[in-house]
């Protein structure tokens, strides 16, 4: 299976400002997903992202404050824009593998002060 | 629209019993589930998954199984060890690189 470096591993950030996190996969991937997880929820799917294509984002989701960008099979960045502490969450970024496998990168545990 | 439920926000269990965490879907074109265990500030680990032409599917102490005229499945842990205590999460896919649908997460805490 795959195996993802995601970076950085942690971040504490002002607010109003944006802060990039990359996932490198080892082996080439047609699909990237970025989730978040906020304090005590669930994983929330913010976008997939398709290398070649704009990425499709999930409702409550929006590509200026979340752009994303796949320059290629094995990359992909997530921004958070304009941070607020509302956006304190972990950050993950996962991708399929196979027909029914699924690797996911350590995450990012972003704190916006 | 919640489509992976998982209705038990925690579950407390002593050491060497049995820890059954349950979960709930409501979209019929799921037919791959996964469970996963997660610590703080780390990425899921994944810990058994179970196709929907399956009812059953054993890993060691785990065992997941899927009722699919109830959409219900379960995963079952025996003997439970402290260091099971973590959040399990479920979850479900379409296949065919589809994002994974994650239910809310159960803490399961297994007491010596």
């Amino acid at each position: 299976s795959a195996v993802i470096s995601q970076k950085p591993s942690r971040d504490i950030c002002q607010r109003g400002t944006s802060l990039t996190i990359q996932c490198q996969v080892d082996s080439q991937v047609t699909m990237m997903f970025w989730y978040r997880q906020q304090p005590g929820q669930s994983l929330t799917l913010i976008a997939t992202a398709n290398q070649g294509s704009e990425a499709t984002y999930e409702s409550g989701f929006v590509i200026d404050k979340f752009p994303i960008s796949r320059p290629n099979l094995t990359f992909s960045t997530l921004t958070v824009s304009n941070m607020s502490p509302e956006d304190s969450s972990i950050y993950l970024c996962s991708v399929a593998t196979g027909l029914y496998g699924y690797t996911f990168g350590s995450g990012t545990r972003l704190t916006v002060v | 629209d919640q489509q992976v439920k998982q209705n038990s926000p925690s579950l407390s269990v002593q050491e060497g019993r049995i820890s059954i965490l349950n979960c709930d879907y409501t979209n019929s074109m799921f037919d791959y589930f996964l469970w996963y265990k997660k610590y703080p500030a780390e990425g899921p680990t994944f810990l058994i998954s179970i196709s929907s032409i399956k009812d059953k599917n054993e890993d060691g102490r785990f065992t997941v199984f899927l009722n699919k005229s109830a959409k219900h499945l379960s995963l079952h842990i025996v003997p439970s060890q402290p260091g099971d205590s973590a959040v399990y999460f479920c979850a479900a896919s379409e296949g065919g690189n589809t994002p994974l649908v994650f239910g809310k997460g159960t803490r399961l805490s297994v007491i010596a």
